[in-house]
């Protein structure tokens, strides 16, 4: 079974400056997705970026990249300068590819969450 | 507007008396599941269900029953709550091709 670990509880951040989120998992697969969700006050899951474990190069979407590095099962979040409006709660999750079917078809296995709160 | 909505959004109920959550998506979409989200444990899923009347069990199905009758619909059925189910219930649906999976507002539910 695939697990997910976002190992800090809570980061915090000065407007404008920069955050990495941590995210490792553990899986056998070798193709699989990997995304990161952002829960606001709102409750609503928003996803933020995804990146295809077959492609090398690393997702970006704005302010927001990855760090990923396959080999050590590691899937970082940079968020670049910082906004007021980036206060929220962080869940890095891991999907198996659907073709490999199973129980965990279309399984979202997602990890315990990251409270980023961002300080003007 | 391609959404995903759940009614009710907020529901306080007592230990035992069956509830209902709904769950619609106006997308076409094929697959559909729910989540709880409790602290410090991230969202689990509990069913899933990957066309009409092809339901199964997720992660954490004890206590829980769902249905798909119709494409658009999926709903949770609680027959017997009990307060451990008191969390944050989240639907969601994508393609079965497609990897995205787009969510619903989420469903607070207290059971006493």
């Amino acid at each position: 079974a695939q697990t997910v670990t976002q190992s800090q509880p809570e980061m915090s951040v000065q407007e404008a400056e920069t955050v990495t989120l941590s995210c490792t998992y553990d899986t056998s697969e070798n193709n699989y997705y990997l995304f990161w969700y952002k829960q606001p006050p709102s409750r609503q899951m928003i996803l933020v970026i995804r990146q295809e474990a077959y492609k090398q190069q690393n997702a970006t979407e704005n302010r927001f990249s990855v760090n990923f590095q396959k080999a050590a099962k590691s899937f970082s979040l940079k968020i670049s300068d910082s906004q007021l409006g980036d206060t929220a709660m962080y869940f890095c999750a891991f999907m198996k590819p659907r073709y490999a079917g199973g129980t965990s078809y279309g399984k979202l296995t997602f990890g315990q969450g990251t409270i980023l709160t961002v300080h003007p | 507007e391609a959404q995903v909505t759940q009614n009710p959004r907020y529901l306080i109920t007592v230990t035992g008396k069956k509830l209902t959550v709904t769950c619609s998506q106006n997308m076409n979409h094929e697959y559909m599941s729910w989540y709880r989200q409790d602290p410090g444990l991230g969202l689990r899923q509990i069913y899933y269900s990957m066309n009409v009347e092809v339901t199964d069990k997720g992660d954490v199905p004890e206590g829980y029953k769902v249905s798909r009758k119709e494409k658009r619909n999926f709903p949770l059925i609680l027959e017997s709550p009990s307060p451990n189910q008191t969390s944050l219930y989240f639907c969601a649906s994508s393609l079965i091709k497609g990897n995205e999976q787009f969510f619903g507002p989420g469903t607070r539910l207290t059971v006493l």
